[in-house]
C-alpha cells in the first residue's frame, strides 16, 4: 500500500494563480481531510468530505474548493492564490471519521510570492 | 465547540531525562483524544489514543498519556528520551466522528 499520497512536494505561484494540490489513498478510506500547516499555529481543517460526493467546509475554507468523485482522490483547488495561502498543505484519509486514526500524507510546500 | 491548549510551544530535555508534554482541552460533550508526532519534514503519525476504558493510554516509542477529565487534561510523558524523540508533537480532540481539533504543537528538543 501507498497510503496517502500528495503531490506536488513542492510549489511557487505567482499572486493570482491558480492550482491543484493532488491527494489519493488506496486505503479504501471514506474519511479524507485538507490542512494547513502555518509555523504556530498548528494544523487547521480547511475541507473534509465524509465520502465520494460529499464535501463540507473546515475552519478556514476561503480561497479553497474541493470535490470528491471518487473514495480515492480528494484534490484541493487554490482559485486565485494569495500570500496568505502560503504554508504546507496536508491530506489526511481515515476509515470513516475524527476519532479514528488519520493516516496523512507527506505534505505540499506552497510558496505564493 | 471543541479546542485544545497546549502550554508550551518548546520543551528542552536532555537524552535520558523524563519528559511530560501538557495538554489541555474543552468540550461540551464526551471526547476522544490523541496525540500525533510529526517528524521533520514529514508528515504526522499517530503516537496514541484515548477513547475509552483505561485512563492510562500506552503509545509507541515508549510515550504514554493519561486522561484526567476532571481537570480536561491529557498530558503526554516518557520516563527517558532519546536524541531520536526530537519532533513536534501535536495534541488533538474530536466528540466523535466529527472533525479533529489539533493543538498548535509543542516542539521537543532531546540533546545530548
Amino acid at each position: 500500500n501507498a497510503g496517502v499520497t500528495q503531490t506536488p512536494k513542492f510549489q511557487v505561484l505567482k499572486t493570482g494563480q491558480s492550482m491543484t494540490l493532488q491527494c489519493a489513498q488506496d486505503m479504501n478510506h471514506e474519511y479524507m481531510s485538507w490542512y494547513r500547516q502555518d509555523p504556530g499555529m498548528g494544523l487547521r481543517l480547511i475541507h473534509y468530505s465524509v465520502g465520494a460526493g460529499i464535501t463540507d467546509q473546515g475552519e478556514v475554507p476561503n480561497g479553497y474548493n474541493v470535490s470528491r468523485s471518487t473514495t480515492e482522490d480528494f484534490p484541493l483547488r487554490l482559485l486565485s492564490a494569495a500570500p496568505s495561502q502560503t504554508s504546507v498543505y496536508f491530506c489526511a484519509s481515515s476509515t470513516t471519521g475524527g476519532r479514528d486514526e488519520q493516516f496523512f500524507g507527506p505534505g505540499t510546500r506552497l510558496t505564493v510570492l | 465547540a471543541q479546542s485544545v491548549t497546549q502550554l508550551d510551544s518548546q520543551v528542552p530535555v536532555f537524552e535520558e531525562a523524563p519528559v511530560e508534554l501538557r495538554c489541555n482541552y474543552s468540550s461540551s460533550v464526551s471526547v476522544y483524544l490523541f496525540w500525533y508526532v510529526q517528524y521533520p519534514n514529514q508528515g504526522l503519525q499517530l503516537l496514541l489514543k484515548y477513547l475509552s476504558g483505561s485512563t492510562l493510554v500506552k503509545g509507541i516509542n515508549g510515550f504514554e498519556a493519561e486522561f484526567n477529565k476532571s481537570q480536561t487534561s491529557f498530558h503526554l510523558r516518557k520516563p527517558s528520551v532519546h536524541i531520536s524523540d526530537t519532533a513536534e508533537y501535536f495534541c488533538a480532540v474530536t466528540s466523535g466522528y466529527s472533525t479533529l481539533t489539533f493543538g498548535k504543537g509543542t516542539m521537543l528538543l532531546v540533546s545530548p
